[in-house]
């Protein structure tokens, strides 16, 4: 599985819009993009998946350059309760695969009022 | 809708001593399912996975186990708990023949062994 590096920390401040940087420079043909977000004493929540080019949910959007070896989770307009620790995964998460992610140590985002 | 439970949410338990822990899924047949663990600090590690009843691979050699006796329910176990076990364990879900990077996580159980 494709080793991914990301910030260990941002600060944000309520209203702006967050960027979160991951490179994942040994990404390989068939691997997928993921981002799960994790609250204190509580188990990662999935935000968002891709595979190349722009991805838009209701809660994030996710930039994949052509290239693929770094992606950017945006959060746009963050409020306090978005303040979490942030991970980016990479693997063959395809259909019928067991799903084996690989959690790193994630960006911790602080969003301050 | 699908549920997943895990219990005990907290433990305290001694060196040397046994450990249980039990997670059950609701609304889902034949799931993948996943034991983690996160120390203080720190990221998830996968510790066991299993694709069916009875079927378990394990990520991470160590003193602990894990069980699959029924369909929906996955079993952490440890005959004799070292310090380095605690942390705050985590059970998943995934759908079965689905993608796999959606993972469902229970709330956890947070273990501090003394």
């Amino acid at each position: 599985l494709a080793k991914t590096t990301q910030p260990i920390s941002m600060d944000s401040y309520e209203g702006q819009e967050v960027n979160i940087t991951c490179s994942h420079n040994n990404i390989a043909t068939n691997d997928y993009i993921t981002w799960y977000q994790q609250f204190p004493s509580q188990g990662p929540r999935f935000i968002i998946q891709g595979y190349k080019t722009k991805v838009t949910n209701e809660v994030a959007s996710l930039f994949i350059p052509a290239d693929r070896k770094s992606s950017t989770l945006s959060l746009p307009r963050v409020s306090l309760s978005d303040t979490a620790v942030y991970y980016c995964l990479v693997g063959d998460y395809g259909s019928g695969n067991t799903g084996k992610l690989i959690f790193g140590q994630g960006t911790t985002l602080q969003v301050k009022p | 809708s699908q549920t997943i439970h895990q219990w005990p949410a907290t433990l305290v338990q001694p060196v040397g001593s046994p450990l249980s822990l039990e997670c059950t899924v609701e609304g889902t047949s034949n799931p993948n399912l996943y034991w983690y663990r996160q120390a203080a600090g720190r990221g998830l590690q996968l510790l066991f996975y299993s694709v069916g009843i009875g079927q378990i691979s394990s990520e991470v050699p160590q003193n602990l186990s894990a069980s699959r006796p029924q369909d929906r329910q996955f079993i952490l176990s440890s005959k004799k708990l070292l310090l380095s076990d605690s942390g705050f364990y985590l059970c998943a879900w995934s759908g079965a023949g689905g993608p796999s990077y959606e993972q469902y996580f229970g709330p956890g159980t947070r273990l501090t062994v003394t």
